[in-house]
């Protein structure tokens, strides 16, 4: 697609369901990314793919968060057992290739997914 | 892992006036970006910049890599301006780190 497309665009769940988040990035991007953004705070890391190679999944806050991404393009990032601490903006981001120093490296956000759990 | 600072966290400007945002990391990067979010929580890409200097417009960016700073300059800052700005830096082989972000307010 001509962007990164996010879905659903806002969610609201109660606490204890399980959501699920999904991010299409644009088309022939191998570097997949998503953050998590709290109100008025900065970007936290969770999770990266890199085309086959497993990921990086260094920023998973708690083993109640987990993504995946199928045939190297759509990912979803799954949050299970939701709690309130988990209402944030979740962004998902993609580029061409995270290796080397070119302009091939710039990413690119989709518009986020806002989750409010209550 | 690398960090990311931003100065200052918070900006005030009127309609006009001029600014000059930093970024200082901690280590030698391969990639550095700045991001405008804007008041609907959008992010935006600015520049592209782990070296040298750009311009778009009003905007104008440049990375001292030695030194390990980037400066966003705005220029002649409207309302649309205000949101918060973000810089990114990349080492390779790990992830992006954001910095805190500088919140901008520009006053008509």
């Amino acid at each position: 697609g001509a962007g990164v497309s996010q879905s659903p665009s806002n969610k609201v769940t109660e606490k204890g369901k399980d959501v699920e988040l999904r991010c299409d990035p644009i088309s022939g991007h191998t570097a997949l990314y998503w953050y998590r953004q709290s109100l008025g705070q900065g970007l936290e890391f969770l999770i990266y793919f890199q085309g086959n190679s497993a990921p990086d999944k260094s920023g998973l806050p708690s083993d109640r968060f987990s993504a995946e991404r199928t045939g190297g393009s759509v990912s979803t990032l799954t949050i299970q057992r939701t709690q309130q601490e988990d209402s944030a903006v979740y962004l998902c981001a993609s580029s061409l290739n995270r290796e080397g120093s070119y302009s091939g490296n710039t990413i690119y956000f989709g518009e986020g997914s806002w989750l409010t759990v209550v | 892992g690398i960090q990311v600072e931003q100065s200052p966290p918070d900006l005030i400007l009127q309609e006009g006036a001029n600014s000059t945002l930093r970024c200082n990391f901690s280590d030698s990067v391969n990639n550095l970006q700045w991001f405008h979010q804007n008041p609907w929580g959008q992010l935006i890409n600015l520049f592209y910049i782990p070296s040298g200097t750009k311009q778009n417009g009003r905007l104008s960016a440049t990375t001292v890599a030695t030194e390990r700073y980037s400066l966003l300059y705005i220029s002649s800052s409207q309302t649309t301006d205000s949101g918060v700005y973000f810089c990114a830096a990349l080492l390779l082989g790990q992830n992006f780190v954001f910095g805190p972000g500088t919140r901008l307010s520009v006053l008509p």
